[in-house]
């Protein structure tokens, strides 16, 4: 069974500074990867998914995620980070086929100090 | 174009209670799903759908129900609510058009008590 692990529960980053959390998955196949972000009160929004191709892969409000098959992962980034930015990030993996379902990590929850 | 809509945004049940939360889209996507986040645990799949007429069951579907008459929504069914069913309720749906990524709703916040 595919599963997704976010080992960081909390970051604190400086508005202005680089950002990465991490993400890493376990599947046998090639996996459909996404990360998604969800403010407070809110319901996810998608940043960016990796089907297949390029490994760097462009999403959203200047995040981007590298895939990198050899070390299972899929960390997101970006270089400045913004304090609109604070939210918690979700990585996600998932399958066309059998509902296209996505398991989800336990996320992560970014804080922005001004 | 609304996208994924949820009603009700809050609720309050008592112990023994039933509810059903509401899902519709109107992006004419054939694959919908209900998740429910609790802190710390990400987001644990309850039920999804393929198209209309046919469900089946996610990760956690005890004491739940659902159904798909129309391709719009998805509705889920909480009989005899348990305290254990304090949580927030996503619907989410998605289809070849969206490359599979996910339009989630706003979110269903329940609490049993």
């Amino acid at each position: 069974a595919q599963s997704v692990t976010q080992p960081d529960i909390h970051i604190t980053v400086s508005e202005g500074a680089s950002l990465e959390l991490r993400c890493n998955y376990s599947y046998g196949a090639t996996p459909y990867l996404f990360w998604y972000v969800q403010s407070p009160g809110q319901g996810l929004q998608l940043l960016l998914k990796y089907f297949s191709g390029d490994t760097l892969v462009q999403g959203i409000k200047g995040f981007e995620a590298e895939f990198k098959r050899s070390q299972s992962s899929f960390n997101l980034r970006k270089p400045s980070v913004h304090w609109s930015d604070a939210a918690e990030y979700f990585c996600a993996v998932g399958f066309t086929g059998g509902g296209n379902k996505l398991t989800f990590g336990t996320g992560t929850q970014l804080k922005v100090e001004l | 174009n609304a996208g994924v809509t949820q009603t009700p945004k809050f609720r309050i049940l008592k112990i023994g209670q039933s509810m059903t939360l509401q899902c519709t889209q109107d992006m004419n996507h054939n694959y919908m799903y209900w998740y429910r986040q609790d802190p710390g645990m990400g987001l644990k799949l309850i039920y999804y759908s393929v198209g209309a007429g046919i469900t089946d069951k996610g990760e956690v579907p005890n004491g739940y129900n659902v159904s798909r008459s129309t391709t719009e929504d998805f509705p889920l069914r909480l009989e005899l609510a348990a305290p254990s069913q304090t949580s927030v309720y996503f619907c989410a749906s998605t289809g070849p058009d969206s490359n599979y990524g996910y339009t989630f709703g706003s979110g269903t916040r329940l609490t049993v008590v």
